[in-house]
């Protein structure tokens, strides 16, 4: 089945420093992605629309200088945090859809983002 | 705005005692209800879509269905292997296909 792959699965990085994270679709092209962030016993929220070829789409109160995206070809997007402080220390997750309508949703494994 | 309500938020079961996780939504126009599982630490993994009432989809022990106002997933005869977060969502029609989540139920079962 299609398979949507993220990297890293977890990184640390230091106060003031940026860190990158890939989100690939394995077997599939995708046009759109989707960045989630999730808080431990939380549910997902959604952060961004990665759009190919355009600019991302920022929800209300996501910071589109901080949370840099990139998507430059249909089967990759990825998410910089820049200077990252400790209360962006979080779990980070992208999706993706195939199928017809996009229908049928696949989340990558997730990135836990440490920033100490 | 769209909301999805999942309830209970915990659920600690029996192996083999069957019951339903319940979630309701409110949605301007649904395009899809998607369920999902969730085990600690992991990104969520796909379990079905259901597109329109009265809709069931079925997957060994796990059942889904869909009203105009809620979808159950009922888990028949569960065992250990089952615990995990169970995630509704909704895709609205006119939107871009992002989801929006519920909260979750936490699904403990015992052996």
């Amino acid at each position: 089945g299609a398979v949507v792959s993220q990297h890293p699965s977890r990184v640390i990085c230091k106060s003031g420093t940026s860190v990158k994270i890939e989100c690939r679709s394995l077997d599939f092209q995708a046009t759109t992605m989707f960045w989630y962030r999730q808080f431990p016993k939380q549910s997902l929220m959604l952060m961004a629309t990665s759009n190919e070829g355009s600019k991302a789409t920022y929800e209300q109160g996501v910071e589109k200088d901080k949370f840099l995206i990139n998507h430059a070809s249909l089967t990759l997007s990825t998410l910089t945090v820049t200077s990252a402080h400790p209360e962006d220390s979080s779990f980070y997750i992208c999706s993706a859809g195939v199928g017809q309508w996009g229908n049928t949703i696949y989340f990558g494994e997730g990135s836990w983002l440490t920033v100490v | 705005e769209d909301q999805v309500t999942q309830s209970p938020e915990a659920l600690r079961l029996q192996e083999g005692e069957s019951s339903s996780l319940n979630c309701s939504y409110t949605v301007s126009g649904l395009r899809g209800l998607f369920w999902y599982r969730q085990d600690p630490g992991k990104g969520p993994e796909f379990l079905f879509t259901l597109y329109s009432a009265g809709e069931e989809k079925e997957k060994e022990r796990l059942k889904a269905t869909l009203t105009k106002k809620e979808s159950f997933l009922h888990i028949t005869a569960p065992k250990p292997e089952d615990s995990a977060t169970y995630l509704c969502a909704v895709q609205a029609t006119g939107s871009a296909r992002q989801l929006t989540f519920g909260s979750g139920t936490q699904l403990t079962v015992l052996p």
